[in-house]
């Protein structure tokens, strides 16, 4: 079945240490995106690619890293900048590099800081 | 800047009983308003998209309305299984980008 597919579901990490989530799609989609949920607020825009070796800064891009080396896989690095990452990180994809709205998902990431 | 306000932020229904949810919008031409359900623990699954006011979709027990300002999320005597949150989310013209909102979360109960 075509899809996306984040690993790891559950990731502790403690203060000062990066950590990278993985996301990998099978759907062909050009454009992937990485989003940040947070409780009671709307999903916010982390990063996001069009194309294989091009990607672009969303809304708060601070403290986050990513890379888009194939077209399958856009892996998110959360470094020690990023000042509050205990959040719920969604990768998803779309066709083409234009967004016509229907974004597929992943199960999700979430990340804890001890 | 893009703004979304989804409204009310919980809603119980019993089984059977229609109800609406409500999404409020700003954009600087809007390129399209979308629905997304999710269950929780889980990433979000898109449901419809409306490009123009007046339009409707329509999937089973739900139907999306949108006007000029917002857009309605009916539910037509829902079900247990039609618990979670809705999302809803807008694009503008010439953005790549889709601003959401907090989204509203559906308890139906047996």
């Amino acid at each position: 079945d075509g899809g996306i597919t984040q690993s790891p579901k559950y990731l502790f990490r403690k203060e000062g240490q990066n950590v990278t989530l993985s996301c990998e799609q099978n759907l062909n989609h050009d454009a992937m995106y990485w989003y940040r949920q947070d409780p009671g607020q709307g999903l916010r825009l982390i990063y996001y690619s069009q194309i294989v070796n091009d990607f672009q800064k969303g809304d708060i891009a601070e403290g986050y890293s990513v890379s888009r080396e194939k077209k399958e896989s856009f892996p998110l690095t959360v470094t020690s900048a990023q000042k509050n990452p205990t959040a719920f990180y969604l990768c998803a994809s779309s066709m083409g590099s234009i967004v016509t709205g229907e974004l597929f998902f992943g199960e999700g990431s979430r990340l804890t800081v001890l | 800047e893009d703004q979304v306000t989804q409204s009310p932020e919980a809603l119980r229904l019993q089984e059977g009983e229609s109800s609406s949810l409500n999404c409020s919008y700003t954009v600087s031409g809007l390129r399209g308003l979308f629905w997304y359900r999710q269950d929780p623990g889980k990433g979000p699954e898109f449901l419809f998209t409306l490009y123009s006011a007046g339009e409707e979709k329509e999937k089973e027990r739900l139907k999306a309305t949108l006007t000029k300002k917002e857009s309605f999320l009916h539910i037509t005597a829902p079900k247990p299984e039609d618990s979670a949150t809705y999302l809803c989310a807008v694009q503008a013209m010439n953005d790549y980008k889709l601003s959401f909102g907090a989204g509203t979360t559906v308890t139906v109960r047996a």
